[in-house]
């Protein structure tokens, strides 16, 4: 079956730790996402990538970075620069060129104490 | 830039009753707009999308909504919802004129169906 997984579903991690959140895709998509998502604020994009080898800061990057060395992997690392870890992030793909629909992982929910 | 404004955070409704979920936008260019449905602890998923065309979409499982661009609206409607859609449905739009495929999103209406 074609989808994007994310791993792991929850994670904790202490204050002060980076940490990475996977996200693989066997859609052959060109183009990844990460949002963020709060209660009562929609989803918020952190960065995306349209190509390998390349990707953009979204509206809320401050605290986070990205790879994107493989087409389908776009794995996201929240630093300890990052003030409000603690959140639901989304991974989402498309397939580049002017297509509109994004498709979306599972999410992984992240906790930091 | 765009923005997107879910007028409601919560509709709570009874089983089997009509349902709107509101959706204004506002864009100094041409947008595409999609209603995504999510379900507690998992993903988006994709509920319908307006590109070109016929301004009133549908989905397989009995929503509806209509693109008005006078009032750059593009409300959610389904005329008797069922315990199962009980759900958050977010509301986003995308630039026309941008290769990116970035979408901007609303805050989300928590839909509360109720027996």
């Amino acid at each position: 079956d074609g989808g994007i997984t994310q791993s792991p579903k929850y994670l904790f991690r202490k204050e002060g730790q980076n940490v990475t959140l996977s996200c693989e895709q066997n859609l052959n998509h060109d183009a990844m996402y990460w949002y963020r998502q709060d209660p009562g604020q929609g989803l918020r994009l952190i960065y995306y990538s349209q190509i390998v080898n390349d990707f953009q800061k979204g509206d809320i990057a401050e605290g986070y970075s990205v790879s994107r060395e493989k087409k389908e992997s776009f794995p996201l690392t929240v630093t300890s620069a990052q003030k409000n870890p603690t959140a639901f992030y989304l991974c989402a793909s498309n397939s580049g060129g002017g297509s509109y629909e994004q498709y979306f992982g599972p999410g992984t929910r992240l906790t930091v104490t | 830039a765009q923005s997107v404004t879910q007028l409601d955070s919560q509709v709570p409704v009874f089983e089997e009753a009509p349902v709107e979920l509101r959706c204004n936008y506002s864009s100094s260019v041409s947008v595409y707009l999609f209603w995504y449905v999510q379900y507690p602890n998992q993903g988006l998923q994709l509920l319908l999308k307006y590109l070109s065309g016929s301004t009133l979409v549908e989905s397989i499982n009995g929503f509806e909504a209509e693109f008005n661009k006078s009032q750059t609206s593009f409300h959610l409607r389904k005329p008797s919802v069922h315990i199962s859609d009980t759900a958050e449905y977010f509301c986003a739009v995308s630039d026309r004129s941008s290769n990116t495929g970035k979408l901007i999103f609303g805050q989300g209406t928590t839909l509360q169906v109720k027996p």
